[in-house]
């Protein structure tokens, strides 16, 4: 299996809601990323998880929390977001060492309201 | 911060012409890579090259890498309509172990 497989593939929610993405991932791959992507941006790092530990925090508001439940999923955990926040949210994976790039998911179009 | 900044920012062709998509960087880093993005979806990863190699191909691809002026440049030969998608470069910093993405070049090729 190849695929990094990222749902939901869209999301509306309110600036009160409570809500998660999900990415998953069964290449063995023990590096895991978030990214977020603005309409016409390159990705920006947010988080980076390596061996199921959080390695970097590029310095995210905490109204977005990462979450690692095993070598294969990755969460984000979303409340209380802006509507500048809209945007598409990108989970990749890896080797440790990039050798062989990352893989990426088709990502979750986030829309705050 | 973006590291990448690629040139142009957008490029039309006709099908069958070649493209030619430049990035330039600022630091020393480990490899540099090209991803493809269709229509704001996921990205696809092209062709890594490492800092000790000066040029890679890959189907109709071809990378250079300049480590002296801190370039690369991608080629795609006999382009399709099929490769109409937003290109960018990435970098992996000498000592760090994530990728920094340009600003990217949108790609329309033309039937």
């Amino acid at each position: 299996d190849t695929e990094v497989t990222q749902t939901p593939k869209h999301l509306v929610m309110g600036m009160t809601n409570k809500k998660s993405l999900k990415c998953e991932q069964h290449m063995g791959h023990r590096a895991m990323y978030w990214y977020k992507q603005k309409a016409k941006k390159p990705p920006e790092l947010m988080f980076v998880y390596s061996y199921e530990k959080l390695s970097i925090n590029e310095s995210v508001p905490s109204r977005f929390s990462p979450e690692c439940p095993n070598s294969s999923l990755l969460n984000l955990h979303l409340h209380a977001l802006q509507p500048e926040d809209s945007a598409l949210y990108l989970c990749a994976s890896s080797r440790p060492d990039i050798l062989y790039g990352y893989t990426f998911g088709s990502g979750t179009r986030l829309t705050v309201v | 911060s973006q590291q990448g900044e690629e040139d142009p920012q957008a490029l039309s062709i006709q099908e069958g012409e070649n493209a030619t998509m430049n990035c330039s960087y600022k630091t020393s880093i480990n490899n540099l890579q090209w991803y493809r993005q269709n229509s704001g979806r996921g990205l696809v990863h092209l062709i890594l090259i490492r800092s000790n190699e000066r040029e890679k191909h890959s189907g109709r691809l071809r990378v250079t890498l300049d480590t002296s002026k801190k370039s690369s440049s991608l080629l795609i030969t006999a382009s399709r309509a099929a490769d109409t998608a937003s290109y960018f470069c990435a970098t992996t910093r000498t000592g760090y172990s994530t990728l920094t993405f340009g600003k990217g070049t949108m790609l329309l090729v033309s039937p």
